[in-house]
């Protein structure tokens, strides 16, 4: 079976100019994940859906972060302009059911702005 | 809001001896305490959890303990080997809502 799938793996981009990532879930996974992991840090939720509703955004900068999660399976997490800060790994996540608790991880994507 | 304290922030140990890592947890309302290990440039991968209406849980040389009066809970590994080398973090979390997790134990098995 395959796992979450996320590309892309890198991203290096100058400060100012946008990015996007995106999360392929595991089949039939109903809730999806996005989090920011800092270097040294535990991963922090940007963002949750359960099916397409965005049910817990209160973590996203929402002046430059934006996310969306078409019929309910892909989902992209874009950042316009990016910031030096913004360098992490974005990991996304997903769990078979909703208010389901076993989340499993993708590789991540590791964003660099220059 | 919900923290998550983990200790120690780094750990090594012999092959073979055992490891332990401890968190703590400051929301009572948290029931769900996933324990993930992450190696260098892969995302977390869960290894074991336990549910807060049980106290022990084991699979093989992992095993978790939670105490729900102090608010503490642990991973212990056994036996450990080199490959179990990697950062292991705790999280805590109610219901699938928001799970937060530990600043991460970086792990060194030597051999």
């Amino acid at each position: 079976e395959a796992g979450v799938v996320q590309s892309p793996r890198y991203k290096i981009i100058e400060k100012k100019q946008p990015v996007a990532f995106w999360c392929n879930p595991i089949s039939g996974h109903n809730t999806l994940y996005w989090y920011r992991q800092n270097l040294g840090q535990g991963p922090e939720l940007l963002i949750r859906y359960e099916n397409e509703e965005a049910v817990d955004d209160s973590q996203l900068p929402k002046d430059r972060f934006s996310a969306e999660r078409l019929k309910g399976v892909d989902s992209t997490l874009k950042i316009q302009p990016a910031e030096l800060g913004d360098s992490a790994v974005y990991l996304c996540a997903s769990s078979l059911e909703i208010g389901g608790t076993e989340a499993f991880f993708g590789q991540g994507t590791r964003l660099t702005v220059v | 809001g919900e923290n998550v304290e983990q200790h120690p922030s780094t750990l090594s140990v012999q092959e073979g001896d055992s490891a332990v890592i401890k968190c703590t947890y400051s929301d009572s309302a948290s029931n769900y305490f996933p324990w993930y290990k992450q190696e260098l440039g892969k995302g977390p991968q869960l290894i074991i959890d336990i549910r807060s209406n049980v106290g022990e849980k084991k699979d093989q040389r992992i095993a978790v303990t939670l105490n729900k009066t102090a608010k503490h809970f642990s991973l212990h590994i056994t036996e450990t080997q080199p490959e179990d080398s990697a950062v292991y973090f705790c999280a805590a979390g109610s219901g699938g809502f928001k799970t937060i997790f530990g600043a991460g134990t970086r792990l060194f098995v030597k051999a």
